[in-house]
């Protein structure tokens, strides 16, 4: 199906495992991000990459790793998960980096480090 | 960056219209004024973007003010699907958009 998505959707996961969420868009867009919503909050961006091979620290990196092999693909890795990493996790893809494009997000993925 | 400021939250009747307001009083003349808004459990969906002229879509219509330094979101007719956190969000350009709090719209039966 055409679009963007995410999974897993829910994850469980423990302190210090490796844990990492794909993101997955068909449309050939250049842009791509992560963010994270902690409950009750507004989204704060973790990467984004504007090209394959090229990505960029948003407001809240730390612990986090991505990388972009392919247009299409984005994954967002915690190398050793803590309990503050707890969060819902949101993917988006943009056709251009200019300030007209529509954003596009995934429906989530609700991870929980214990 | 640029920063907006919007009501933590409103409430509305179902079918009557809706004024969500969004200040922006630092925005500079090439940032547009973006609206998205985020269903229970869902990620965010675009709703409208403009520059300097009122815009109107299937969704809504964005009534920005004439020195640009607030904006107005208007849905014509809420209905209860339309109960949603709604952001509104200056786009700089620098491709990624910031999200602050938003409006927590109540759509009331």
């Amino acid at each position: 199906d055409a679009g963007i998505t995410q999974s897993p959707r829910y994850k469980i996961t423990e302190t210090g495992r490796q844990v990492t969420l794909m993101c997955h868009q068909t449309w050939s867009h250049s842009y791509m991000f992560w963010y994270r919503q902690d409950l009750g909050h507004g989204l704060r961006l973790i990467y984004y990459s504007a090209a394959a091979d090229i990505t960029d620290k948003g407001e809240v990196p730390d612990g986090y790793v991505v990388s972009r092999s392919k247009t299409e693909n984005f994954p967002l890795t915690l190398e050793s998960a803590t309990r503050s990493q707890t969060s819902v996790y949101f993917c988006a893809s943009r056709t251009s980096g200019g300030a007209t494009g529509e954003l596009f997000f995934g429906e989530g993925s609700r991870l929980t480090v214990l | 960056d640029a920063k907006t400021t919007q009501p933590n939250s409103m409430e509305s009747n179902e079918e009557e219209p809706v004024h969500l307001p969004c200040n922006h009083s630092t925005i500079s003349g090439t940032d547009y004024i973006h609206w998205y808004r985020q269903l229970p459990s869902q990620g965010p969906e675009y709703v409208i973007h403009g520059l300097t002229s009122n815009v109107n879509n299937r969704m809504a219509s964005l009534a920005i003010a004439e020195d640009r330094k607030s904006s107005t979101l208007i849905l014509h007719r809420a209905t209860l699907r339309d109960a949603a956190v709604y952001y509104c969000i200056l786009d700089t350009g620098r491709r990624a958009l910031t999200f602050g709090s938003g409006t927590r719209l109540q759509v009331q039966p």
